[in-house]
């Protein structure tokens, strides 16, 4: 049972334009949601979080964008950059330590 | 410089045979973590541990042990009754017990001969 789904494996985007990355989930009790970037051969890295009280968080370039009626949440790079192709993954927790990952989006950003 | 070290980076494991994999990590954090990344899937839980000589199974614990005896250390031993161990693992710590903002390691490629 895929709890977290990112339904596009894949994005191609220009450089200087938005990249939109989406997640559905389907716990309606996960109350905090998090975004990780991933290069080849490395660990993941934290990249922003959402709490289920907010609907919107930014951070520099990317933004988290959260519909809790639609159990989705989107994540924003404004402006793209080739350094930010890379696998993306969201993640959403509702107890201690157990974060549930989606599948992952690989987006690769042309120059 | 703090983080988490996986060790080896490459393993390959022979048909019966128990390997296991090494994550330490120097950033005094509590609970440490065990995932398995697979292509196309997310990052599965094996187990984790939120205090030393205690840990939890995760989502796909079968064929697989860890042991906590030091605040540092969290070994993962894929044995070799888990009959599907290929995969790209992933040792995570967190600070908080409630360890949303996990701190990754660089992995550990697991392939079978």
């Amino acid at each position: 049972d895929q709890q977290v789904k990112q339904n596009s494996p894949s994005l191609s985007v220009q450089e200087g334009r938005i990249s939109i990355l989406n997640c559905d989930y389907t716990n309606s009790m996960f109350d905090y949601f998090l975004w990780y970037k991933k290069y080849p051969a490395e660990g993941p890295t934290f990249l922003i979080s959402i709490s289920s009280i907010k609907d919107k968080n930014e951070d520099g370039r990317f933004t988290v964008f959260l519909n809790k009626s639609a159990k989705h949440l989107s994540l924003h790079i404004v402006p793209s950059q080739p350094g930010d192709s890379a696998v993306y993954f969201c993640a959403a927790t509702r107890s201690y330590g157990k974060l549930t990952f989606g599948q992952g989006t690989i987006l690769t950003v042309h120059p | 410089d703090g983080g988490i070290t996986q060790s080896p980076k490459y393993l390959f494991r022979k048909e019966g045979q128990n390997v296991t994999l090494s994550c330490e990590q120097n950033l005094n954090h509590d609970a440490m973590y065990w995932y398995r990344q697979d292509p196309g899937q997310g990052l599965r839980l094996i187990y984790y541990s939120q205090i030393v000589n205690d840990f939890q199974k995760g989502d796909i614990a079968e064929g697989y042990s860890v042991s906590r005896e030091k605040k540092e250390s969290f070994p993962l031993t894929v044995t070799s009754a888990q009959k599907n161990p290929t995969a790209f693992y992933l040792c995570a710590s967190s600070k908080d017990t409630y360890g949303e903002k996990l701190f990754f390691g660089s992995g550990t490629q697991l392939s079978v001969l």
